[in-house]
């Protein structure tokens, strides 16, 4: 068990441009979640599989955000034409299934910086 | 909508000593999870200690236990022999059973423990 991963750590784009975060999940953990984290305030909720199915969306995830899960595995979370507003902590977590009490396994997340 | 609200932005304490950090969350489902998450600097989120609503019995974990008040909507970090890798920041947060696992956090205490 190697924990959550999510690559890169930081990235630094110019506005406009695209971006393309991944994350890991612990093996075998069949649900996996994305929030963000901005300066001073605790991780809001953007989205969340199971297994390779999208099962709920926050009203936060605007058009230009779109993610995706194949084959259930890994996810990775896609930003189009990026805004300095999406400047945060990208944080990806996952846990098994609702018998393990809801505990969540977090990332180190990915600090995404728009110039 | 659930909402969680930490009204100690910034806490501080000497080392072996108590600390509580205070959250009250709103919430229209009987069915729910309570969550302290810590987050050390520039590391990973980890779960200090879980309580789920219908256990009357406050929940603890080693030096951690919690002050659940399930009628006052009150769930209180207590952190007993405070030690220097207590220094992080502290998010409460709830959890629907019975609809969507996302998380929904409060906005964080930043806790510091002084030598």
């Amino acid at each position: 068990d190697t924990g959550v991963s999510q690559d890169p750590r930081h990235k630094i784009t110019k506005r406009g441009q695209n971006v393309t975060f991944r994350c890991d999940p612990i093996s075998e953990h069949n649900r996996l979640y994305w929030y963000r984290q901005t300066l001073g305030q605790g991780p809001e909720f953007l989205t969340y599989f199971q297994n390779e199915a999208q099962l709920e969306k926050s009203r936060l995830l605007s058009d230009r955000f779109s993610a995706e899960r194949p084959k259930g595995s890994f996810s990775t979370l896609e930003i189009q034409r990026t805004e300095q507003g999406d400047s945060a902590m990208y944080l990806c977590a996952s846990s098994w299934d609702r018998l393990a009490a809801y505990e969540q396994y977090f990332g180190p997340g990915t600090r995404l910086t728009v110039t | 909508a659930q909402t969680v609200t930490q009204s100690q932005p910034e806490m501080s304490v000497q080392e072996a000593e108590t600390v509580t950090l205070s959250c009250t969350y709103d919430t229209s489902e009987s069915n729910y999870y309570l969550f302290w998450y810590k987050q050390p600097p520039s590391r990973q989120m980890i779960l200090v200690i879980r309580q789920e609503a219908y256990k009357q019995q406050n929940a603890t974990e080693n030096r951690f236990s919690v002050n659940f008040q399930k009628a006052a909507k009150s769930f209180s970090l207590k952190i007993s022999d405070s030690q220097l890798g207590d220094t992080a920041m502290y998010f409460c947060a709830t959890l629907d059973q019975g609809g969507s696992e996302k998380l929904v956090f409060g906005k964080g205490t930043k806790l510091t423990v002084n030598p």
